[in-house]
């Protein structure tokens, strides 16, 4: 149990354009998603935290009008980069908690030309 | 602030010997510690976690010790082999907080 999935796990876009990636927990339903990225060799930063239905709160230095995101049922938590730059380009995990649990989804690497 | 810290950032271990990583966490309040194993390319698994309530915490050949006075908790990994090999990370939840807060990671490599 306690599955996350990613959509999509790789992508490459050109810079300028704008990318969304979608979290989804399969098999339970998390009033609270995270949002993180990863840079090669490092640890996780946490981008911001999700309550379902209510606005992102957003860590410190992390741009919310660059980075959007939504949660919009119990089950689905998007990341949308707007007009994304090479510096853009990370590893971004999703997780989806469950009591006080979190559970991580594979990763979508984001590769920005 | 909040803080972990997890030593050592790389450990080699001849397979079938133990593997001891530990963390050291800042608030003495903190609740839960969960520790999580990620491999190359793919998203952190959650292998074990223990509350503050519990001091020791068995599953298989993983286990997690939690000192609350000293504000350290270890993972103790016995029996090494190969598909150990991974970055390990530790965590804790601050009271009061939804968050956690990640050690920098610990690179383990199993030798057969």
């Amino acid at each position: 149990g306690a599955v996350v999935s990613q959509h999509p796990s790789r992508v490459i876009c050109k810079s300028g354009t704008s990318v969304k990636i979608e979290c989804r927990s399969l098999d339970f339903q998390a009033t609270t998603m995270f949002w993180y990225r990863q840079f090669p060799k490092q640890s996780l930063m946490l981008m911001a935290t999700s309550n379902e239905g209510s606005k992102a709160t957003y860590e410190q230095g992390v741009e919310k009008d660059k980075f959007l995101i939504n949660h919009a049922s119990l089950t689905l938590s998007t990341l949308t980069v707007t007009s994304a730059h090479p510096e853009d380009s990370s590893f971004y995990i999703c997780s989806g908690q469950v009591q006080e649990t979190q559970y991580f989804g594979p990763g979508t690497r984001l590769l920005v030309l | 602030g909040e803080n972990v810290e997890q030593h050592p950032s790389t450990l080699s271990v001849q397979e079938g010997d133990s593997a001891v990583i530990k963390c050291t966490y800042s608030d003495s309040a903190s609740n839960y510690f969960p520790w999580y194993k990620q491999e190359l390319g793919k998203g952190p698994q959650l292998i074990i976690d223990i509350r503050s309530n519990v001091g020791e915490k068995k599953d298989q050949r993983i286990a997690v010790t939690l000192n609350k006075t000293a504000k350290h908790f270890s993972l103790h990994i016995t029996e090494t082999q190969p598909e150990d090999s991974a970055v390990y990370f530790c965590a804790a939840r601050f009271q009061g907080a939804q968050k956690l807060v990640f050690g920098q990671g610990t690179r383990l490599t199993i030798n057969p």
